[in-house]
């Protein structure tokens, strides 16, 4: 067990429809990272949240979008889902001021059909 | 950050050392090297990170070149469950800036 819960585990869901997933970082980690990976990709970085503010965006779509609550868990909101987005999701969290490594989920598996 | 350039894939010997190399020629004085892998469909695990003395922990070691601009690491006695894609990340000093992955190397401890 890492630390960072990410729920749910697995999801399959039809075109069209909306999904919300969810991370809980590591106690004390204000910093909130998710990534998407792809078959045909690699890990993309999307989204990051810094207590509760967003920080920097990657290549994410204006389908989707993310905030972090106030106990700094954080959601990801996917709409309009097409087959394309199936993937693998993951989140990160890391403590902001140390140079120490980054923890990672064990990632949403998402699957549009 | 930086650019990183690693083969796409290397094979080890169980038991014996894996020694995974790491380009970072653009590398600024503010970047660390940072390595992680993936374990077929699991979340990246973190290894090591380094900013230029060589660094060693419980699951590895890393070599930094004096000039920075590449580096290696080595796993001693390599399992069969290291088997994994091997990412080295180069990414400024202050966390909580993201990581940019690569393609990395898809590491294969054969018995």
């Amino acid at each position: 067990d890492s630390g960072v819960t990410q729920t749910p585990k697995h999801l399959i869901t039809a075109t069209g429809q909306r999904v919300t997933l969810r991370c809980s970082p590591r106690s004390g980690d204000l910093s909130v990272y998710w990534y998407q990976q792809s078959l045909d990709q690699g890990l993309q970085f999307l989204i990051q949240y810094y207590n509760g503010e967003e920080r920097a965006k990657g290549n994410i779509l204006e389908r989707f979008s993310a905030q972090q609550f106030p106990d700094l868990h954080s959601e990801l909101n996917l709409s309009s889902l097409e087959l394309g987005d199936s993937a693998l999701y993951f989140c990160a969290s890391s403590v902001v001021g140390s140079a120490g490594g980054y923890t990672f989920g064990s990632g949403t598996r998402l699957t549009v059909v | 950050d930086a650019k990183t350039t690693q083969p796409p894939s290397m094979d080890c010997a169980e038991g014996r050392a894996a020694n995974l190399p790491c380009n970072h020629s653009t590398i600024s004085g503010n970047e660390y090297v940072y390595w992680y892998r993936q374990i077929h469909s699991q979340g990246p695990q973190y290894i090591i990170h380094g900013l230029k003395n060589n660094e060693t922990n419980e699951m590895a070691s890393l070599i930094i070149t004096e000039d920075r601009k590449s580096s290696t690491l080595i796993l001693p006695h390599a399992t069969l469950r290291d088997t994994a894609v091997y990412y080295c990340i180069a990414a400024p000093v202050a966390s909580g800036s993201r990581l940019t992955f690569g393609e990395g190397t898809q590491l294969t401890v054969n018995p």
